[in-house]
């Protein structure tokens, strides 16, 4: 079956911009979570979602928001983009959640400028 | 604040070696995972401890659940190449906005020919 899908792969912006990004998930799984990973703080979590509901949301500002629809997909926006958004940003799926484990894509890049 | 700490952080070993990562924390998990990333993929999950003192083997790969469920091991016997990786330990912990799946930084683990 398919894997997690994350597009785009990378991404380049400019600081001040916005920037949206796309995960579709394993076909039923209806948990979307997203990781936001750097070489110094590690895999840091952002939010997950579940059935289009926000189920958690971890330490980040604002500017970072996502949203899920009705056929699990979920995408993920930051706006105001600065230099330390820079990251590896990584979606997870699962059927419900930690217990059933979870599916990683393979990231998109995203580099500020 | 680092909920998960994992040790060593870095590992360069040659193959045939025997090694083992650890991952401590003061808080008491329910239940614990195991993944391992590559360079340019997302992490892949590679099992969940459930039970006080569990040992769980997957191939040449022993995880070990300490007795009071807040540390957690994995032995590698006689390492191969295809081992090269970032491992990293994840527990589902309760914070102000609810449970949320984290991370230990990981560790980066060289096998050499």
């Amino acid at each position: 079956k398919a894997g997690v899908t994350q597009t785009p792969r990378y991404l380049i912006k400019t600081r001040g911009q916005q920037v949206t990004l796309s995960c579709s998930p394993i076909s039923g799984h209806r948990s979307v979570s997203w990781y936001q990973q750097t070489p110094g703080q590690g895999l840091q979590f952002l939010f997950e979602y579940f059935s289009e509901t926000q189920r958690n949301k971890g330490n980040f500002p604002g500017r970072f928001s996502g949203r899920q629809f009705s056929n699990s997909r979920s995408e993920m926006n930051v706006s105001t983009l600065e230099l330390g958004d820079s990251a590896l940003y990584l979606c997870a799926s699962s059927l419900a959640g930690f217990n059933y484990g979870y599916t990683f894509g393979s990231g998109t890049r995203l580099t500020v400028v | 604040t680092q909920l998960l700490e994992q040790s060593p952080q870095f590992l360069s070993i040659q193959e045939g070696e025997n090694l083992t990562v650890y991952c401590n924390s003061s808080s008491v998990f329910s239940s614990l995972q195991w993944y391992r990333q590559e360079p340019g993929e997302g992490p892949v999950l590679l099992v969940t401890v459930v039970t006080g003192g569990e040992v769980k083997k997957l191939k040449r790969l022993t995880f070990q659940f300490g007795d009071a469920r807040k540390d957690s091991s994995l032995h590698i016997t006689a390492a191969q190449p295809g081992d090269t990786g970032l491992y990293l330990c994840a527990a589902l912990l309760l914070s102000n906005s609810g449970y949320a799946l984290n991370f230990g930084k990981g560790t980066s683990l060289l096998v050499t020919p």
